[in-house]
């Protein structure tokens, strides 16, 4: 079955510190897609990026990368110079294209950038 | 980017009361879905519609009762809750949701209705 793990419960830093936030997965689906979602305090989960499994090149959007590394089948999130707007809770999540499931989440990692 | 909304965005209810939810997307999108997040746990999916066709019913209770009479709204209609049934719950809208790949779309969320039960 598909699994999510994102060991770090919570995370602080210090304003312009860098932050990766850890995300594991397990499937036993060679076709997948790996999502990351930001939760800010006001409730909307907020779409960050998609991945599909056959596609292993790091991706950089402005503070925010994300590593995927299928080796290790994790797939993790970087914010470079973090910043007070950058508090929420994170959510990794996965979906099988073969299983027959649906999206499924890791429990979030809540990151507190702290000025 | 106000492309899913719902309301109410807050709900305190009686145990025995009837209440709805509401969700609207604007985004052009054929398949809605209902979530809940429970403190300290994952979301957890409830329902999904494709093209106003319920295709996924992830056991939820029967006090729980979704309607979806058109692509871009979608209802949660509640009735004798329980306290354990308070939490935030999210809908969401994607492009489709076909029958076993409904997770595989890029989901959109709306700000959620966080609810209490009394």
């Amino acid at each position: 079955a598909q699994k999510v793990t994102q060991a770090q419960t919570e995370i602080s830093v210090v304003e312009k510190e860098d932050v990766t936030l850890d995300c594991v997965y397990e499937t036993r689906d060679t076709t997948y897609y790996l999502f990351w979602y930001k939760q800010p305090p006001s409730g909307e989960l907020v779409f960050l990026i998609r991945r599909n499994s056959f596609d292993e090149q790091n991706e950089i959007s402005g503070r925010y990368s994300w590593n995927f590394q299928k080796s290790t089948s994790s797939f993790n999130f970087t914010i470079t110079a973090s910043q007070v707007v950058d508090s929420a809770v994170y959510f990794c999540a996965l979906s099988e294209v073969t299983g027959n499931t649906p999206l499924v989440f890791g429990k979030g990692t809540r990151l507190s950038v702290i000025a | 980017e106000t492309g899913v909304t719902q309301t109410p965005r807050h709900l305190v209810m009686g145990m025995t009361n009837k209440k709805s939810l509401k969700c609207e997307q604007h985004l052009g999108h054929n398949a809605m879905y209902w979530y809940k997040q429970s403190a300290k746990k994952p979301l957890e999916l409830m329902f999904v519609y494709n093209f106003k066709e319920q295709t996924e019913n992830n056991s939820v209770p029967s006090r729980f009762s979704p309607e979806c009479p058109n692509s871009s709204h979608l209802f949660l209609h509640l009735h004798t809750l329980q306290p354990e049934d308070s939490a935030l719950y999210l809908c969401a809208s994607s492009q489709d949701a076909l029958v076993g790949t409904s997770g595989t779309e890029t989901q959109y969320f709306g700000p959620g209705t966080r609810l209490l039960v009394l």
